[in-house]
């Protein structure tokens, strides 16, 4: 949970159009994985998480997947509209403790109308 | 509703003073966290807190205090401001176990 890595740092997608956004994260332990949107002005707030016991996770135009093989998960938005745009973060439970979250560098998500 | 409140939303301090920054939740949640974000650098731990009387070191805790009276309450300390602490600083709580952040609306910080 120490290091977790974000990418792309920025996106722009059509609308309509879908959007990937990927972390890597490095303590094989860790169990729970949140994306948080921030919209611009904002708090951060949850938007999806998934255990580990899970390999993918929908709720609508969201979902998110997870593969323990290769430490990474992704956020994936399909059919994107404006209101898409914000800072998207993933997290990762620090080492040890699922209770604290170590943030990735986030993705600014810009959807273009 | 239960909510985190954060005060004042905007402050703008001199060098060398302190200034203390309030958090208070009414989610009745034991875990509190203090992050502070800054462009490029996503969003870093500085405190946290288990419980009442419990405080912790985050990533960037240096020059930052925190101490734990209430369940309700997490305030930060920062001890003599100084211009790389001027940010955007969020206050967070969650539930017991592996449960989501609530996070606060932000302090945002000036340091001049």
């Amino acid at each position: 949970g120490e290091n977790v890595e974000q990418h792309p740092s920025t996106l722009s997608v059509q609308e309509g159009d879908s959007a990937v956004i990927k972390c890597t994260y490095s303590d094989s332990a860790s169990n729970y994985f949140p994306w948080y949107k921030q919209e611009l002005g904002k708090r951060p707030q949850l938007i999806i998480d998934i255990r580990s016991n899970v390999g993918e996770k929908k709720d609508q135009r969201i979902a998110v997947t997870l593969n323990k093989t290769a430490k990474h998960f992704s956020l994936h938005i399909t059919e994107t509209q404006p209101e898409d745009s914000a800072v998207y973060f993933c997290a990762d439970p620090a080492s040890g403790s699922a209770r604290q979250l170590t943030f990735g560098s986030g993705t600014q998500l810009t959807v273009l109308p | 509703d239960a909510e985190i409140t954060q005060s004042p939303r905007h402050k703008i301090t001199e060098t060398g003073r302190q200034v203390t920054l309030a958090c208070h939740q009414t989610w009745n949640h034991n875990n509190m966290f203090w992050y502070r974000q800054d462009l490029g650098h996503g969003l870093r731990l500085i405190h946290y807190s288990y419980g009442v009387q419990d405080t912790n070191k985050g990533e960037v805790s240096d020059g930052y205090s925190v101490s734990r009276s209430n369940t309700e309450d997490l305030p930060l300390t920062l001890e003599s401001a100084a211009s790389s602490q001027t940010s955007v600083y969020f206050c967070a709580s969650s539930g017991t176990g592996v449960s989501p952040l609530h996070f606060g609306n932000g302090t945002r910080l000036t340091v001049t």
